[in-house]
């Protein structure tokens, strides 16, 4: 079975940083893309980042760029995002997924999901 | 960027009734575009992909058509842990992946 945990969420001031990690099992992690979407409390789903397979295409929302920084250890199974500069609004849930067929960043569904990880910014 | 908007915002259906589901496209997207299913406290849940293409493990209660602009997800003989938020999600022009607001089933 495919599992994806994150980690790494907590409380941050604002300007302040955290890294959240994403644990993958039951599946080829170098084989497919990853994505991060994220999700303000009460609110709908909003993409963050997305990587390929082997990590040399990335893909960002305009609202993180230059702040927040997808990567993947693909030797230890485990998706990353390095978050700096963190603004109130980006207090969310974190989740992880995995791309359904796609190696590359492309046009492709997310077919798994992880359970999320909670990212508070505030004073 | 693509606009995805779905309606309605709420929808009250009995168990053991049909609900169906709209979402619509700001621009044509083909048939890239999925369905997900959001409990409280849970991550989204893939159910339909390339619009009509049901998920591993998804009832056949769920069954999703259109393309284009217009698609819509319908869920017959609604039983009780089908009430969640949906949401739907295009993947034909990115960046970026877009989803729409959700709608709330709700039980009647």
């Amino acid at each position: 079975d495919v599992q994806l945990l994150e980690s790494g969420g907590g409380f941050v001031q604002p300007g302040g940083s955290l890294r959240l990690s994403c644990a993958a099992a039951g599946f080829t992690f170098s084989s497919f893309a990853m994505t991060w979407v994220r999700q303000a409390p009460g609110k709908g789903l909003e993409w963050v980042a997305s990587i390929s397979g082997n990590g040399g295409e990335t893909q960002y929302a305009d609202s993180v760029k230059g702040r927040l920084t997808i990567s993947r250890d693909n030797s230890k199974n485990t998706l990353h995002l390095q978050m700096n500069s963190l603004r109130a609004e980006d207090t969310a849930v974190y989740y992880c997924a995995k791309y359904g067929i796609v190696v590359g960043v492309g046009s492709d569904h997310f077919d798994y999901w992880g359970q999320g990880t909670l990212v508070t910014v505030s004073s | 960027e693509v606009v995805m908007t779905q309606s309605p915002v709420t929808l009250s259906v009995s168990p053991g009734e049909r609900a169906t589901l709209s979402c619509r496209a700001s621009q044509p997207i083909s048939s890239n575009l999925a369905w997900y299913q959001q409990k409280p406290g849970q991550a989204p849940r893939l159910l339909i992909y390339d619009a009509s293409t049901r998920a591993t493990g998804i009832s056949a209660r769920f069954s999703g058509r259109g393309s284009g602009t217009e698609f819509a997800l319908t869920i017959s003989s609604l039983q009780s842990e089908d009430f969640a938020i949906y949401y739907c999600q295009q993947y034909n022009y990115w960046p970026p992946y877009t989803f729409g607001q959700g709608t709330r089933l709700e039980i009647k």
